[in-house]
């Protein structure tokens, strides 16, 4: 068990749709990060929070957007959904950025457009 | 932007045998690390390396840091079965705040 918890683990939706993705970090970690993983891209950087506030964003669509509550917790709304959305968005939460840092991951979110 | 090219894309081996995954970038990292990840779960720590020329081991896995801090490998003797996984090799660049840029992974199969 990693300490970081994510929900729901599993979400069918269809196309057009939004959907809310939920992830507790390790409790203590200040920093968030949510990947998405696919077979043909594999893990991809979303984007990061610290602390509340945005510190990085990766290939992340304008359809997402994400933010971490004063709790530490995040969100990731995904909106206008599409087939090529499916995938495992992972959460992760470290201590603090930089070099070296040991990221931890949940379980991840299965997400299935239909 | 900064890419991580891992090989091979899959590796299928007998138990006992010895293999070896490569991870190579044209940028430099400040730092490499390699997970692993089993099916339904999220990817694990396995090791972090930060000086060039660096070399860690973790029982039966080696790990190396080039060099120049472009590549890293990771070396298996004696493979086992529940070596069986994808492994993942991530690397964090100079101002990246702690993201992690991920190789495409080695699917890694074990056969007894």
């Amino acid at each position: 068990d990693s300490g970081v918890t994510q929900t729901p683990k599993h979400l069918i939706t269809a196309t057009g749709q939004r959907v809310t993705l939920r992830c507790s970090p390790r409790s203590g970690d200040l920093s968030v990060y949510w990947y998405q993983q696919s077979l043909d891209q594999g893990l991809q950087f979303l984007i990061q929070y610290y602390n509340g506030e945005e510190r990085a964003k990766g290939n992340i669509l304008e359809r997402f957007s994400a933010q971490q509550f004063p709790d530490l917790h995040s969100e990731l709304n995904l909106s206008s959904l599409e087939l090529g959305d499916s995938a495992l968005y992972f959460c992760a939460s470290s201590a603090m950025t930089g070099m070296g840092t040991e990221a931890f991951f949940g379980q991840g979110t299965r997400l299935t457009v239909v | 932007t900064q890419l991580l090219e891992q090989s091979p894309q899959f590796l299928s081996i007998q138990e006992g045998e010895n293999l070896t995954v490569y991870c190579n970038s044209s940028s430099v990292f400040s730092s490499l690390q390699w997970y692993r990840q089993e099916p339904g779960e999220g990817p694990v720590l396995l090791v972090t390396v930060v000086t060039g020329g660096e070399v860690k081991k973790l029982k039966r896995l080696t790990f190396q840091f080039g060099d120049a801090r472009k590549d890293s490998s990771l070396h298996i003797t004696a493979a086992q079965p529940g070596d069986t996984g994808l492994y993942l090799c991530a690397g964090i660049g100079g101002t990246s705040y702690g993201k992690l840029t991920f190789g495409q992974g080695t699917i890694l199969t074990v056969h007894p």
